[in-house]
């Protein structure tokens, strides 16, 4: 069975510019979370999908958005990039909504120019 | 929100059970513990999970001690292939949402 994958693995922006980034679960899971990680904050939870549906929400400004397609594929875009945005993100799958075992993508490292 | 609290590094050698400490003094009675781990340029991997009974599966186990306040990750025989970055993570329920709050992690290296 085939891993989470996330495209693009690596990407460089600028400053003001928008960004998307997409992830694709583990066929048969519905539920995708996001995360950033970065060497002052660490892991921070973004958001969860389930069911085409934000579920659960970290905290984290207005420019952070995310979808979910009904094959269970996500999106998160960042809008208005800022320098402290550089970060590798990371998306989790899970069978249902808040599942005890997440399994995680290899993340895109976004870097903010 | 409970947080918890990881030492930094840790050493471990080869073979030997590794012993990684994790405080979460302000859990609450309905929240889990997990573990994950991240190995360098990957994504975090989950290793297991509690509420207050200890845990084992065939990776590891987990001890949380009676008040919940506080649980140990044992490696039982460290390789050189469990050198990672180990997060000690508590489930927060909040408004009816799930939040997961990872701690600082501890970088564990298995010594040859």
């Amino acid at each position: 069975k085939a891993g989470v994958t996330q495209t693009p693995r690596y990407l460089i922006k600028t400053r003001g510019q928008q960004v998307t980034l997409s992830c694709s679960p583990i066929s048969g899971h519905r539920s995708v979370s996001w995360y950033q990680q970065t060497p002052g904050q660490g892991l921070q939870f973004l958001f969860e999908y389930f069911s085409e549906t934000q579920r659960n929400k970290g905290n984290f400004p207005g420019r952070f958005s995310g979808r979910q397609f009904s094959n269970s594929r996500s999106e998160m875009n960042v809008s208005t990039l800022e320098l402290g945005d550089s970060a590798l993100y990371l998306c989790a799958s899970s069978l249902v909504q808040a599942s005890n075992e997440q399994f995680f993508g290899p993340g895109t490292r976004l870097t903010v120019l | 929100d409970a947080k918890t609290t990881q030492p930094t590094s840790m050493d471990c050698a080869e073979g030997r059970a590794a012993n990684l400490p994790c405080n979460h003094s302000t859990i609450s009675g309905n929240e889990y513990v997990y573990w994950y781990r991240q190995i360098h340029s990957q994504g975090p991997q989950y290793i297991i999970h509690g509420l207050k009974n200890n845990e084992t599966n065939e990776m590891a186990s987990l001890i949380i001690t009676e008040d919940r306040k506080s649980s140990t990750l044992i490696l039982p025989h460290a390789t050189l292939r469990d050198t990672a970055v180990y997060y000690c993570i508590v489930r927060v329920v909040g408004s009816g949402t799930y939040k997961y709050i990872f701690g600082t992690g501890t970088r564990l290296k298995v010594l040859a």
